[in-house]
Parts: C-alpha cells; structure tokens; sequence
C-alpha cells in the first residue's frame, strides 16, 4: 500500500478564500483522523471519523472548519473563509480496528500558508 | 485535561553517544504512551508503543521506558547515528478502544552531529 496520501502538499492562498484540503487513507483501515501542527500549539486533534461517519468534532476550531468523509478511501478538511491563523500543516492519519493500541499511519502532511 | 511535556525541546549529539529523551504527563490514567518520529516535511511514524500495564518496549536500539504513577516516560537511544535526526515526540492514549485518541507532546528536536 502507497501509505495516507495526502494533497495537495503545499499551498499559498489568500485570506477569505475557500481551502479544500484531500485524504486516501489506507485501504481497510476504518478510523481516518485530521491533526493540525504549529510551533505554538502542537499537534491537535482536529475530527475523526470511523466507518465514515463523525465521532469527535470537538477539535474543529470554529465553523469555518468543516470535513466530511463520503466514502472508505476520500476524506476532505474544508476551510471557508480561511485566515492567516490556520497556517499549520494538517495531517490526516488511519488506523485499523478500534484498539488504541493498533499502529496508526500518517501521511506527510499538507502546509498552509494563509497571507 | 492531559497536558503531555518534552524536555529539552532541542538537544544535539556527537555521533556514537547514547541519549534520553524525556515525556511528562500530568493524568497518570492513560491506556497506552507511544513515540513517535518526525522527519523534516514528512508525517509521523510510530516507534514503540508501551501499554499502561507495561514498563518498558525495546525496539533495536531504541528502548522505551513507562512509570505510569509518576507521569513519566523516557526514550533511550544507544549509539547514536546521524540518521537519529529527527524530531521525537511522545503521545498517550486515554481509552483502549475508540481508536488512538492521543495527546502529544511538542517534541525534542534531535541532532546527532558526525
């Protein structure tokens, strides 16, 4: 299997415009999950999904956030209107099975920049 | 809420010598603690992942230690290479099932100079 990819993997936009980020978990796994990393704060907790279906949104920053997940391998973290304070880099991660101690993937990330 | 600290936040090597890394957390209720590797302008990848019940995982020549009642885990790693270089960050996991929930650390940036 190719991994968690991941698009696009770098991307400079405007503030107020529209951010659609994409991820192909790996085939099978069933727990698909989006993270944000910054200097200031981490890595955070942004959704997560099993079986496609929303478990835990309480991450999501604000209502400009949004993801939906309309099948097993496509997932979309959607940013409207974006603003320069979600410049990170965003990670979507899978894992097989429900057992927190099952080996979760990352795929290499997407970096935002907002000016 | 689960706070999870590394220290140093940078720490640089001479090549051959062994090293720790340290992670505190301040809810000793935790299921599993795992490390993680972070490569410049890559994702995560899972080194060891210790469950609460364990003390220690091994895995070549990195060594994960566990005290759960104190909130501490520390990453060992022998002989050290230039390839080590990363950025090694620790994350615990409150639940067994549900899937990884985890709370990370921000990270030790490591250097391992030839």
């Amino acid at each position: 299997d190719a991994g968690v990819i991941q698009s696009p993997r770098h991307e400079v936009t405007e503030m107020g415009q529209e951010v659609t980020l994409r991820c192909k978990p790996i085939s099978g796994h069933d727990y698909l999950f989006w993270y944000r990393q910054t200097m200031m704060r981490g890595l955070e907790l942004l959704i997560y999904f099993n079986n496609n279906v929303p478990i835990d949104d309480s991450g999501m920053p604000e209502d400009r956030f949004s993801a939906k997940m309309p099948n097993a391998s496509f997932s979309t973290l959607k940013i409207q209107p974006s603003e320069p304070r979600d410049s990170a880099v965003y990670f979507c991660a899978s894992t097989e099975g429900g057992d927190s101690g099952n080996t979760i993937y990352f795929g290499e990330g997407s970096w935002l920049t907002v000016v | 809420k689960q706070e999870v600290t590394q220290i140093p936040a940078a720490l640089s090597v001479p090549e051959g010598e062994n090293l720790v890394l340290n992670c505190s957390f301040t809810d000793s209720a935790i299921y599993n603690l795992q490390w993680f590797r972070q490569d410049p302008g890559k994702g995560l990848t899972s080194l060891l992942l210790i469950q609460s019940s364990q003390r220690e995982q091994t895995s070549g020549r990195l060594n994960a230690s566990l005290d759960k009642s104190s909130g501490r885990s520390t990453l060992y790693i022998a002989a050290s290479q230039p390839g080590d270089s990363a950025t090694y960050l620790c994350a615990v996991n409150l639940r067994r099932t549900g899937a990884n929930n985890l709370f990370f650390g921000t990270g030790t940036r490591l250097t391992v100079i030839p």
